[in-house]
């Protein structure tokens, strides 16, 4: 059962641009939606993290979105530079109770000169 | 401070060997998990250590893929015997069990069964 569903699979934006990821859980009992950021090569690391009581989290050019009445949460990027290609993953959690992590499939970005 | 140190980073294996991967977490860390992350499947959740207890094993993966913490600063993952369809990166990650929740992720090791 795939309990974080992420969308699209891969994206192509022009630098400049702005790139949205998008994603939809069904646990009600998440409480904690980070995203993480995967170079080739690399593990993933964190990229930018929400807590269910916040509906915006905003970090320099990146920004999470997330609306506990759809289940939906986003991310956005502005200015999306060459540097922002990776794959992204968001997830979801339940803290204080699991901690164990849900990932989404990922998203493959690229952003092309 | 020091990250998440995985060896090896590639590992080559004949099907039927036994391997066994290595992890190091952040000093301090709590919870250790291992994954792994193929490009069909994702990152799956192979096994999940609170304090050095097992607490998840990962389910499916239990017949041929055994996770041990034998201190809190150092675990290991064999895998025996090994297929070619394990072929695939395995990630070890490190949290504070108490947050912040950012898990911290190795480099990982590739492995490849022929």
């Amino acid at each position: 059962q795939q309990q974080v569903r992420q969308s699209p699979q891969s994206l192509t934006v022009w630098e400049g641009g702005t790139t949205v990821l998008t994603c939809s859980y069904e646990d009600s009992t998440f409480n904690y939606f980070p995203w993480y950021q995967q170079f080739p090569g690399e593990g993933p690391a964190l990229l930018i993290s929400i807590l269910s009581v916040s509906d915006k989290k905003e970090d320099g050019r990146f920004t999470t979105f997330f609306n506990k009445r759809e289940k939906k949460l986003s991310l956005h990027i502005i200015d999306s530079q060459p540097g922002d290609s990776a794959t992204y993953f968001c997830a979801a959690s339940a803290i204080w109770g699991n901690e164990k992590i849900t990932f989404g499939a990922g998203t493959k970005l690229t952003i092309k000169p | 401070d020091a990250g998440v140190t995985q060896t090896p980073r590639h590992e080559v294996a004949e099907k039927g060997q036994t391997i066994i991967l290595k992890c190091e977490p952040v000093s301090g860390h709590n919870d250790l998990f291992w994954y792994r992350q193929t490009k069909i499947q994702g990152l799956e959740l192979l096994s999940y250590f609170r304090s050095k207890s097992l607490m998840e094993d990962g389910g499916a993966f239990k017949d041929r893929f055994k996770a041990e913490m034998l201190n809190s600063s150092f675990s290991t993952l064999k895998i025996q015997p090994t297929e070619p369809k394990d072929s695939a990166v395995y990630l070890c990650a490190s949290s504070f069990h108490w947050g912040p929740y950012e898990q911290y992720f190795g480099p990982g090791t590739r492995l490849t069964v022929l």
